[in-house]
């Protein structure tokens, strides 16, 4: 059962596009909404999170918005640059310390 | 501050063998879990140590996986009889017990059984 899912599993983005990255949920009692990133040969490293009391997060390029009544979030990079050229996963937990349920990961390319 | 590092970063044995994979959390970090990713589907949860104490082991794909974490620092992950299916990228992750949420990842340790 996969209760985060993640679309779409590859991206090929132009320099100073915009990229985007959705993901939906299933369990209304997550709480907690990361994006992770991660470049080849090293493990994800947190990108940005939100909580669903708030609708958008925005950190320097990085963008989450949030719809609790789809259940959705969706990750937007401005301006991609090729060295944002790496995998990203969403994820979600519930309470302190819980447990991350990931999406598939969306394998993004900027081209130069 | 040192991150989360695992040992060793690659590792191919064959089907039946046994195999220790070692996490080493950042310092002062109580919380401590296993992920694993499978050729390109998602990380998968395995389970979730507070301190010494097994939190949430509800991942664990069978009884070929023994976890431990001895005195509350750092952990080891034993497959044994290693199957052809274990294969794949083990992450450990580590949190402290108050404050951020944020989970800080190890760089993997990668799997290979033939």
């Amino acid at each position: 059962q996969q209760q985060v899912k993640q679309s779409p599993q590859s991206l090929i983005v132009q320099k100073g596009g915009i990229s985007i990255i959705n993901c939906a949920y299933e369990n209304t009692a997550f709480d907690y909404f990361p994006w992770y990133q991660q470049f080849p040969g090293k493990g994800p490293a947190l990108l940005i999170a939100i909580r669903p009391d708030v609708s958008e997060k925005k950190e320097g390029r990085f963008t989450i918005s949030f719809n609790k009544s789809a259940k959705q979030f969706s990750l937007h990079i401005m301006d991609s640059q090729p060295g944002d050229s790496a995998t990203y996963f969403c994820a979600a937990s519930k309470g302190k310390g819980g447990k991350l349920i990931f999406g598939q990961g969306t394998e993004l390319s900027v081209k130069p | 501050e040192a991150g989360v590092t695992q040992f060793p970063s690659h590792s191919v044995i064959e089907k039946g063998q046994t195999v220790t994979l070692r996490c080493d959390p950042i310092s002062g970090h109580d919380n401590l879990y296993w992920y694993r990713r499978v050729m390109g589907k998602e990380i998968k949860f395995l389970l979730h140590f507070v301190k010494e104490s097994k939190q949430d082991e509800s991942g664990m794909p069978n009884n070929r996986f023994l976890a431990e974490r001895t005195g509350g620092t750092y952990s080891t992950l034993k497959v044994q009889p290693a199957e052809l299916e274990d294969s794949g990228v083990y992450f450990c992750a580590s949190s402290p017990l108050a404050g951020t949420d944020t989970q800080y990842f190890g760089p993997g340790t990668r799997l290979t059984v033939l």
